[in-house]
Protein backbone atom coordinates (compact mmCIF):
# COMPACT_ATOMS: atom_id res chain seq x y z
CA UNK A 1 0.00 0.00 0.00
CA UNK A 2 0.73 3.27 -0.22
CA UNK A 3 3.15 4.84 2.69
CA UNK A 4 3.54 7.87 4.17
CA UNK A 5 4.68 10.77 1.37
CA UNK A 6 4.93 14.88 1.96
CA UNK A 7 4.94 17.57 -0.17
CA UNK A 8 7.27 19.99 -0.80
CA UNK A 9 10.41 17.68 -0.92
CA UNK A 10 12.16 20.42 -1.76
CA UNK A 11 11.62 24.19 -0.36
CA UNK A 12 13.69 27.60 -0.90
CA UNK A 13 12.50 30.67 0.79
CA UNK A 14 13.33 34.07 1.75
CA UNK A 15 13.73 34.96 5.62
CA UNK A 16 10.52 36.65 6.40
CA UNK A 17 8.05 34.28 3.95
CA UNK A 18 5.14 31.58 5.74
CA UNK A 19 5.76 28.41 4.46
CA UNK A 20 3.56 25.36 4.73
CA UNK A 21 4.82 21.58 4.79
CA UNK A 22 2.28 18.82 4.12
CA UNK A 23 1.98 15.12 5.32
CA UNK A 24 -0.29 12.56 4.10
CA UNK A 25 -0.06 9.75 6.65
CA UNK A 26 -0.81 6.07 5.97
CA UNK A 27 -4.56 5.41 5.58
CA UNK A 28 -6.08 4.59 8.79
CA UNK A 29 -3.45 5.20 11.34
CA UNK A 30 -4.84 7.76 14.07
CA UNK A 31 -1.02 8.58 15.53
CA UNK A 32 1.14 11.12 13.64
CA UNK A 33 4.46 13.15 14.34
CA UNK A 34 6.28 15.90 13.01
CA UNK A 35 9.93 15.71 13.17
CA UNK A 36 13.04 17.66 11.93
CA UNK A 37 16.78 17.00 11.48
CA UNK A 38 18.80 20.71 11.77
CA UNK A 39 22.12 20.42 10.26
CA UNK A 40 24.42 18.39 12.48
CA UNK A 41 21.64 17.49 15.09
CA UNK A 42 19.75 14.95 15.31
CA UNK A 43 15.97 13.91 14.74
CA UNK A 44 14.43 16.61 16.86
CA UNK A 45 10.11 15.35 17.94
CA UNK A 46 7.98 18.63 17.05
CA UNK A 47 4.40 17.75 17.71
CA UNK A 48 1.98 14.94 17.79
CA UNK A 49 -1.12 13.88 17.16
CA UNK A 50 -3.42 11.01 17.77
CA UNK A 51 -6.81 11.53 15.54
CA UNK A 52 -7.38 15.56 15.01
CA UNK A 53 -6.14 16.70 18.47
CA UNK A 54 -2.47 17.83 19.32
CA UNK A 55 -2.27 16.21 23.08
CA UNK A 56 1.74 17.12 22.71
CA UNK A 57 3.35 19.99 21.11
CA UNK A 58 6.25 20.06 23.77
CA UNK A 59 8.48 20.30 20.69
CA UNK A 60 7.82 23.40 18.58
CA UNK A 61 10.39 25.62 18.61
CA UNK A 62 8.38 28.84 18.88
CA UNK A 63 4.93 30.18 18.38
CA UNK A 64 5.44 31.06 14.68
CA UNK A 65 5.36 27.11 14.32
CA UNK A 66 1.68 25.79 14.14
CA UNK A 67 0.05 22.52 13.13
CA UNK A 68 -3.13 20.96 12.43
CA UNK A 69 -4.53 17.73 11.26
CA UNK A 70 -8.03 17.46 9.21
CA UNK A 71 -10.01 14.63 8.82
CA UNK A 72 -7.99 12.47 10.70
CA UNK A 73 -5.80 12.72 7.77
CA UNK A 74 -3.66 15.26 6.27
CA UNK A 75 -1.21 17.13 8.65
CA UNK A 76 0.30 20.88 7.31
CA UNK A 77 2.96 22.21 9.77
CA UNK A 78 3.12 26.13 9.20
CA UNK A 79 5.98 27.91 10.01
CA UNK A 80 5.24 31.80 9.95
CA UNK A 81 7.82 34.85 9.77
CA UNK A 82 10.73 32.41 8.63
CA UNK A 83 14.13 32.46 9.87
CA UNK A 84 17.61 31.03 8.87
CA UNK A 85 17.43 28.23 11.85
CA UNK A 86 14.31 27.11 10.57
CA UNK A 87 16.51 25.62 7.99
CA UNK A 88 16.33 21.92 8.47
CA UNK A 89 14.85 18.28 7.10
CA UNK A 90 11.27 18.14 8.16
CA UNK A 91 10.06 14.81 8.49
CA UNK A 92 6.56 13.01 9.48
CA UNK A 93 5.59 9.81 10.65
CA UNK A 94 2.61 7.51 11.26
CA UNK A 95 1.63 4.72 13.26
CA UNK A 96 -1.62 3.11 13.58
CA UNK A 97 -2.21 3.98 17.17
CA UNK A 98 0.42 5.90 19.96
CA UNK A 99 0.72 3.19 22.25
CA UNK A 100 2.54 -0.38 21.65
CA UNK A 101 5.76 -1.54 20.44
CA UNK A 102 4.48 -0.29 17.12
CA UNK A 103 7.39 1.16 14.58
CA UNK A 104 6.73 4.63 12.72
CA UNK A 105 6.57 5.00 9.27
CA UNK A 106 8.66 7.57 7.87
CA UNK A 107 7.83 10.00 4.97
CA UNK A 108 10.73 11.05 2.58
CA UNK A 109 11.25 14.35 4.31
CA UNK A 110 10.91 18.26 3.20
CA UNK A 111 14.57 19.98 3.16
CA UNK A 112 13.36 23.93 4.01
CA UNK A 113 16.23 26.09 3.47
CA UNK A 114 15.82 30.14 4.39
CA UNK A 115 18.16 32.17 2.42
CA UNK B 1 13.39 13.29 29.87
CA UNK B 2 15.04 10.50 27.76
CA UNK B 3 18.54 11.65 26.36
CA UNK B 4 19.97 9.40 23.88
CA UNK B 5 23.28 8.93 22.54
CA UNK B 6 24.95 6.77 20.04
CA UNK B 7 28.61 6.00 19.17
CA UNK B 8 30.52 6.69 17.27
CA UNK B 9 29.29 9.60 15.13
CA UNK B 10 30.63 7.96 11.72
CA UNK B 11 32.58 4.92 11.19
CA UNK B 12 34.36 4.13 7.55
CA UNK B 13 34.85 0.30 7.27
CA UNK B 14 35.51 -1.91 4.17
CA UNK B 15 33.74 -4.38 2.28
CA UNK B 16 33.25 -7.62 4.26
CA UNK B 17 34.33 -5.75 7.91
CA UNK B 18 31.91 -6.38 10.39
CA UNK B 19 30.92 -3.48 12.75
CA UNK B 20 28.82 -2.33 15.65
CA UNK B 21 27.31 0.74 16.67
CA UNK B 22 26.37 2.15 20.23
CA UNK B 23 22.89 3.61 21.79
CA UNK B 24 22.70 4.31 25.79
CA UNK B 25 19.30 5.55 27.27
CA UNK B 26 17.96 6.42 30.96
CA UNK B 27 17.29 2.73 32.03
CA UNK B 28 14.32 4.40 33.87
CA UNK B 29 10.94 4.79 32.41
CA UNK B 30 12.28 3.11 29.07
CA UNK B 31 9.61 1.73 27.13
CA UNK B 32 10.70 0.75 23.81
CA UNK B 33 14.07 0.85 21.55
CA UNK B 34 13.84 1.07 17.68
CA UNK B 35 16.66 1.06 15.29
CA UNK B 36 16.26 2.72 11.99
CA UNK B 37 18.52 3.46 8.77
CA UNK B 38 18.20 6.14 6.51
CA UNK B 39 19.67 6.46 3.19
CA UNK B 40 20.41 9.38 1.37
CA UNK B 41 16.93 11.02 0.13
CA UNK B 42 15.05 8.45 1.13
CA UNK B 43 12.70 7.86 4.41
CA UNK B 44 14.40 6.37 7.46
CA UNK B 45 12.91 2.84 7.43
CA UNK B 46 12.28 0.47 10.89
CA UNK B 47 15.48 -2.48 11.67
CA UNK B 48 13.65 -3.24 14.71
CA UNK B 49 11.45 -2.57 17.56
CA UNK B 50 12.33 -3.93 21.18
CA UNK B 51 10.92 -3.41 24.18
CA UNK B 52 12.29 -6.31 26.53
CA UNK B 53 15.55 -6.61 28.28
CA UNK B 54 17.71 -9.29 27.26
CA UNK B 55 16.22 -9.20 23.31
CA UNK B 56 17.78 -9.92 20.63
CA UNK B 57 17.03 -9.18 16.96
CA UNK B 58 17.76 -10.31 13.69
CA UNK B 59 16.89 -9.22 10.56
CA UNK B 60 19.49 -10.73 7.24
CA UNK B 61 23.32 -9.59 8.17
CA UNK B 62 21.96 -7.27 10.78
CA UNK B 63 21.19 -8.20 14.33
CA UNK B 64 20.17 -6.11 17.34
CA UNK B 65 20.77 -6.59 21.67
CA UNK B 66 18.82 -4.58 24.10
CA UNK B 67 19.97 -3.88 28.11
CA UNK B 68 17.19 -2.12 29.77
CA UNK B 69 18.94 -2.62 33.14
CA UNK B 70 21.80 -0.61 31.95
CA UNK B 71 20.15 1.39 29.30
CA UNK B 72 22.47 0.50 26.37
CA UNK B 73 21.44 -1.79 22.92
CA UNK B 74 23.88 -2.35 20.50
CA UNK B 75 23.39 -2.92 16.37
CA UNK B 76 25.76 -5.39 14.61
CA UNK B 77 26.34 -5.50 11.12
CA UNK B 78 28.14 -8.36 10.18
CA UNK B 79 30.28 -8.40 6.63
CA UNK B 80 29.23 -4.73 5.63
CA UNK B 81 28.09 -4.85 2.53
CA UNK B 82 28.50 -0.61 0.29
CA UNK B 83 24.72 -1.18 0.04
CA UNK B 84 24.39 -0.86 3.99
CA UNK B 85 25.99 2.32 3.99
CA UNK B 86 23.58 4.73 5.59
CA UNK B 87 22.79 6.72 8.72
CA UNK B 88 21.37 4.67 11.60
CA UNK B 89 19.23 6.13 14.02
CA UNK B 90 18.28 5.07 17.63
CA UNK B 91 15.24 6.30 19.56
CA UNK B 92 14.02 5.11 22.71
CA UNK B 93 10.17 5.83 24.14
CA UNK B 94 9.76 6.36 27.56
CA UNK B 95 6.74 5.57 29.18
CA UNK B 96 3.22 7.23 28.36
CA UNK B 97 0.81 6.62 25.30
CA UNK B 98 2.65 8.96 23.22
CA UNK B 99 4.52 7.01 21.03
CA UNK B 100 6.74 10.06 20.95
CA UNK B 101 10.37 8.94 20.34
CA UNK B 102 13.79 10.64 21.18
CA UNK B 103 16.75 9.88 18.85
CA UNK B 104 19.84 9.86 19.27
CA UNK B 105 22.27 11.72 17.04
CA UNK B 106 22.88 8.31 14.88
CA UNK B 107 25.99 6.72 13.36
CA UNK B 108 27.18 7.66 9.87
CA UNK B 109 28.61 4.07 8.21
CA UNK B 110 30.51 4.47 5.28
CA UNK B 111 31.53 0.73 3.33
CA UNK B 112 33.80 1.29 0.74
CA UNK B 113 34.23 -1.61 -2.22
Amino acid sequence: GAGVSQSPSNKVTEKGKDVELRCDPISGHTALYWYRQSLGQGLEFLIYFQGNSAPDKSGLPSDRFSAERTGGSVSTLTIQRTQQEDSAVYLCASRPQAGGAYEQYFGPGTRLTVT
Amino acid sequence: ILNVEQSPQSLHVQEGDSTNFTCSFPSSNFYALHWYRWETAKSPEALFVMTLNGDEKKKGRISATLNTKEGYSYLYIKGSQPEDSATYLCAAYGSGNTGKLIFGQGTTLQVKP
